[in-house]
């Protein structure tokens, strides 16, 4: 089993729509959660960090579930621009990040 | 700030050839990681340093690998020999003192061994 899993997509949906992707992690002691963005032909981009109290940024918010072992992230108000690869993140042993392999979301007009 | 500065951008070799890839991280940042990304693996973690020192290098495939830091401004990632399944595209990132602070990735190093 993977460490973090989550649907590859893609997801297509309409600008303006709300969207969310999933995300479960298996490793219960992971401390630190976090999204990243990737665009086509380029290098990842942290969007957020994730708290257990969950937390928003403009028409991003991010959820952590502990006992379920899963993170959330939820896009409102869909723009062209948010079409990208959404990676999501959590620490692993030895301080280092483990990536999932991340979910497509393709806007279309 | 100019950033993680990764060279080069793109890399064609053939088989069995040495491949040298070069990582510039952020000025003060002590973190150092090479991950290597594949349309089938995905984002893969090979090796990352803490001041200079490699800390964990579990995601090193095998021996051909080998990474170096010989000092806080420059590390290398060498593949002898490379081999077709190498292609890749190697991305280095750095990180300030805190594991729970941002990666800054570089633009990476698309590889490619025919």
């Amino acid at each position: 089993r993977k460490e973090v899993e989550q649907d590859p997509g893609p997801f297509n949906v309409p600008e303006g729509a709300t969207v969310a992707f999933n995300c479960t992690y298996s490793n219960s002691a992971s401390q630190s959660f976090f999204w990243y963005r990737q665009d086509c032909r380029k290098e990842p981009k942290l969007l957020m960090s994730v708290y257990s109290s969950g937390n928003e940024d403009g028409r991003f918010t991010a959820q952590l579930n502990r006992a379920s072992q899963y993170i959330s992230l939820l896009i409102r108000d869909s723009k062209l621009s948010d079409s990208a690869t959404y990676l999501c993140v959590t620490s692993g042993g030895y301080n280092k990040l483990i990536f999932g392999a991340g979910t497509r979301l393709a806007v279309h007009p | 700030d100019a950033g993680v500065i990764q060279s080069p951008r793109h890399e064609v070799t053939e088989m069995g050839q040495e491949v040298t890839l070069r990582c510039k991280p952020i000025s003060g940042h002590d973190y150092l990681f090479w991950y290597r990304q594949t349309m089938m693996r995905g984002l893969e973690l090979l090796i990352y340093f803490n001041n200079n020192v490699p800390i964990d290098d579990s995601g090193m495939p095998e021996d051909r690998f080998s990474a170096k830091m010989p000092n806080a401004s420059f590390s290398t990632l060498k593949i002898q020999p490379s081999e077709p399944r190498d292609s890749a595209v190697y991305f280095c990132a750095s990180s300030p003192d805190r594991l729970n602070e941002k990666l800054f990735f570089g633009s990476g190093t698309q590889l490619s061994v025919l």
